[in-house]
């Protein structure tokens, strides 16, 4: 079973820069999450998708991210405009309906802003 | 909100020593709590599920406890090796929306 991909795997951009992140669940699986992850931290909810409907998006700053997931399967999460504190490990997770289903997690996006 | 904290930050022991990883959290009412496993530039891996209900999960050399009442698990490696360095990280869920709070993470170095 393929497990969950993301792409790229490593971006370096300048700060006000716009980035991307892709990501491709496990087939199957109706939740996705994306987590930010801060060098020295554990990761933080961004937002929580079931299907192509946002579940919890709370702990998103809005005012610079933002994400989709328009066919209910890949996910993109985009950064526009960058700043130096965005320099984290951005994870991807989904999972299978169920709230006793375990989160299976990708590879992770590592960004670094300079 | 939920806070979850994990002692110590960072362990070395070496390799062969059992050991003890500590993890609290401060709102008793949690769905789970799950231990994962991360090594350096990947993703993290599921260890063990602990349900709310349960008190222990062992899977091979790794047992996890959970004590909801107090806020605390922990996570025991017997006969630890080089190949279990790594960072460990401990997370509850509330609710059915599974949404996790992580811990900080400890980071485990075995000295062969």
């Amino acid at each position: 079973e393929a497990g969950v991909a993301q792409s790229p795997r490593y971006k370096i951009i300048e700060k006000r820069q716009s980035v991307a992140f892709w990501c491709n669940p496990i087939s199957g699986h109706a939740t996705l999450y994306w987590y930010q992850q801060i060098l020295g931290q554990g990761p933080k909810l961004l937002i929580q998708f079931q299907n192509n409907g946002v579940v919890d998006d709370s702990q998103l700053p809005k005012d610079r991210f933002s994400a989709e997931r328009l066919k209910g399967v890949d996910s993109t999460l985009k950064i526009q405009p960058a700043k130096l504190e965005d320099s984290a490990v951005y994870l991807c997770a989904s999972r299978l309906p169920g709230a006793r289903e375990t989160q299976y997690f990708g590879p992770g996006t590592r960004l670094l802003v300079l | 909100k939920q806070e979850v904290t994990q002692i110590p930050a960072a362990l070395s022991v070496p390799e062969g020593e059992n050991l003890v990883l500590n993890c609290s959290f401060t709102d008793s009412a949690i769905y789970n709590l799950q231990w994962f496993r991360q090594d350096p530039g990947k993703g993290l891996t599921s260890l063990l599920l602990i349900q709310s209900s349960q008190r222990e999960q062992t899977s091979g050399r790794l047992n996890a406890s959970l004590d909801k009442s107090s806020g605390r698990s922990t996570l025991y490696i017997a006969a630890s090796q080089p190949g279990d360095s790594a960072t460990y990280l401990c997370a509850v869920t509330k609710g059915a929306s599974n949404q996790f709070y992580f811990g900080t993470g400890t980071s485990l170095t075995v000295i062969p």
